[in-house]
């Protein structure tokens, strides 16, 4: 399998720019998780899909942020419009299943997007 | 709130020695405790976990240890190894998982 596949890798926008970051799961695998990492804060979690239904979007900042999951092998972030303090690197991650028994079910992280708003 | 806290931004350590990596914790629910591992232009990957039932749990180089009275965990890398300069993420899980900040491993060759 290649594992998560993110894209782009990097992007650099003006402010007020719409943002659109993308990922593929892993296939088979049902949940798929959005992080956000930043110096300050380290990763956070900002929603996670089960099934592609949004189960948690309680750490998504603001309302100029939205995700979707179309189907079980594409998830979208969508920033608009940007803003400087949204630069970080953003990663998606999936997993089968969300329970942990003996350290199985860990989350496989993409490689991130590089989000730079000017 | 951070629940999962690394106070620790950087940590430098000659090769050969043992690495000591802190993290603290304040929910009582978390199941499992959690390290990742993180280098350059990468995603993190797994590293080791923890159950909250456990107070050791030991993988090759690597040992985690669990103090739940002090809300307390440590990574221990030894011997230490220049790869395994990274950062490390500590994560707790209870119904998801909850990462810290983060701490930059150095091993100096």
């Amino acid at each position: 399998d290649a594992g998560v596949i993110q894209s782009p890798r990097h992007e650099v926008t003006e402010m007020g720019q719409e943002v659109t970051l993308r990922c593929k799961p892993i296939s088979g695998h049902d949940y798929l998780f959005w992080y956000r990492q930043t110096m300050m804060r380290g990763l956070e979690l900002l929603i996670y899909f089960n099934n592609n239904v949004p189960i948690d979007d309680s750490g998504m900042p603001e309302d100029r942020f939205s995700a979707k999951m179309p189907n079980a092998s594409f998830s979208t972030l969508k920033i608009q419009p940007s803003e400087p303090r949204d630069s970080a690197v953003y990663f998606c991650a999936s997993s089968y299943g969300q329970g942990l028994s003996s350290g199985a079910n860990v989350l496989t992280f993409g490689a991130g997007s590089r989000l730079t708003v000017l | 709130d951070q629940q999962v806290k690394q106070n620790s931004p950087s940590l430098s350590v000659q090769e050969g020695r043992i690495s000591i990596l802190n993290c603290d914790y304040t929910n009582s629910m978390f199941d499992y405790f959690l390290w990742y591992k993180k280098y350059p232009a990468e995603g993190p990957t797994f590293l080791i976990s923890i159950s909250s039932i456990k107070d050791k749990n030991e993988d090759g180089r690597f040992t985690v240890f669990l103090n739940k009275s002090a809300k307390h965990l440590s990574l221990h890398i030894v011997p230490s190894q220049p790869g395994d300069s990274a950062v490390y993420f500590c994560a707790g899980y209870g119904n998801k998982l909850v990462f810290g900040a983060g701490t930059i491993l150095r091993v100096k060759s």
